[in-house]
């Protein structure tokens, strides 16, 4: 079946440094691949997508490219702040009869210090 | 987000008691889900409906029940037969796009003392 792994967290970084969370993936045919944020106490909130190798999806100066090659979408940010420190959980999904699941990492906690 | 309520935003309830949480959106979006979420163990989908008075077991459904009488509304029973029931609890709906996108709720914590 689907799977996503992502690193192991916590990450810790100081802020103003690049950040790379790692997101490989198992699926077959071609998933459209997500990255969610959470913040402390809340939901999940959609942070970037792309659906189809070589697609690069950018929000918040976050980047992420979908590598087909590889079957990795990381997570990418050149610069941190105080305020990124959230889990990250990379995700995918497989249209297809039935259920349009998606399918999650079990999500990378990063924390950002001054 | 936007457009997805959920409450209580906290529950507390006595062992062997049933509750009900609630999701509502005004998006007019046809599917929707509910997910557990346990510290370090991701997500995981207890049930989903993708129309009205149509549901489907995810991974996770024993102790569960939904219902989906109105297509604005889909709340989650936890039962007395959930054994371990105190989790973070979401309610998603899937985005209007080809893509699968799911957009989530605030989330209700559950806690059984």
């Amino acid at each position: 079946g689907d799977s996503v792994t992502q690193m192991e967290g916590p990450v810790t970084l100081s802020e103003e440094a690049f950040l790379t969370i790692n997101c490989t993936y198992t699926a077959t045919g071609y998933p459209s691949l997500f990255w969610y944020v959470q913040y402390p106490g809340e939901g999940l909130q959609l942070l970037l997508k792309a659906t189809k190798a070589d697609d690069k999806g950018s929000n918040k100066g976050f980047e992420a490219t979908y590598r087909k090659e590889t079957t990795s979408f990381h997570l990418e940010k050149g610069s941190v702040q105080v305020s990124d420190s959230a889990v990250y959980f990379c995700a995918l999904s497989r249209s297809g009869a039935g259920s349009y699941q998606l399918t999650f990492g079990k999500g990378t906690k990063l924390s950002v210090i001054p | 987000d936007g457009g997805i309520t959920q409450s209580p935003k906290y529950l507390f309830r006595k062992e062997g008691q049933n509750v009900t949480l609630s999701c509502e959106q005004n998006l007019n979006h046809d599917a929707m889900y509910w997910y557990r979420q346990d510290p370090g163990q991701g997500l995981r989908l207890i049930y989903y409906s993708q129309i009205v008075n149509d549901f489907q077991k995810g991974d996770i459904a024993e102790g569960y029940s939904v219902s989906r009488e109105k297509k604005e509304s889909f709340p989650l029973t936890v039962t007395s037969a959930q054994k371990n029931p105190t989790a973070f609890y979401l309610c998603a709906i899937r985005g209007p796009t080809p893509y699968n996108e799911q957009f989530f709720g605030p989330g209700t914590r559950l806690t059984v003392l």
